[in-house]
């Protein structure tokens, strides 16, 4: 069975630093990867994934994300954060092989910019 | 295009009562999938659909269920609401199984 585990719960960071949201995750198959941001009283919207190919993937608002097989994570980074990116962080996974699209979701991670 | 629309945005019932959720996907996609986030239990998937077939259903009971229409927009149905039911639900799309999920922006549900 596939899982994801986001490691921090709460990650307070301030205005113009970086900041590392971590996620690991576990599959016997291989996978796609997905990072996806909620703001309040909002759906998910996607900031980047991993399909195939390189393993630094970049994505929107500055994010990136890089895909270490070995160490099954897929941490997500921004060198430099603004207040308009305190939001809830999810990491997914859906299992690369078979006839679903079923996402898997981490339990989130609430980043705090504070100013 | 524009993005994936859920009607109603939000929603008051009561304990037995029953409710329909309806999801528009974006235009082209034939997938729609539908998630469950609560407090509690995170983002879980309820099922997902394909050329209006049920591919696969999360572990929910039988009071979930759900269709999908030849024009691909599909509906959710929750009957004998109970009160843990009250929960955000999300519909996402994509072109086919195993792309990327767009989601809308979730129907808000409580049961009282």
């Amino acid at each position: 069975a596939q899982s994801v585990t986001q490691l921090d719960s709460q990650v307070p960071v301030f205005e113009e630093a970086p900041v590392e949201l971590r996620c690991n995750y576990s599959s016997s198959v291989s996978v796609y990867l997905f990072w996806y941001v909620q703001y309040p009283n909002q759906g998910l919207q996607l900031l980047l994934k991993y399909l195939s190919g390189s393993t630094l993937v970049k994505g929107i608002n500055g994010f990136e994300a890089e895909f270490n097989k070995s160490q099954t994570s897929f941490h997500l980074r921004k060198p430099s954060v603004h207040i308009s990116d305190t939001a809830e962080y999810f990491c997914a996974v859906m299992g690369g092989s078979g006839n679903t699209g079923k996402l898997i979701f981490g339990q989130g991670t609430t980043l705090q910019v504070k100013p | 295009k524009a993005g994936v629309t859920q009607t109603p945005r939000y929603l008051i019932k009561t304990r037995g009562q029953q409710v329909t959720l309806s999801c528009s996907p974006i235009s082209g996609h034939r997938s729609v999938s539908w998630y469950q986030q609560t407090p509690g239990q995170g983002l879980q998937f309820l099922f997902e659909y394909f050329s209006e077939t049920q591919r696969n259903k999360g572990n929910f009971p039988g009071r979930f269920s759900g269709r999908q229409f030849s024009n691909s927009r599909s509906e959710m149905n929750v009957s004998t609401l109970e009160l843990g039911d009250s929960a955000l639900y999300l519909c996402a799309s994509s072109f086919r199984l195993q792309e990327t999920q767009y989601f809308g922006p979730g129907t808000r549900l409580l049961v009282l």
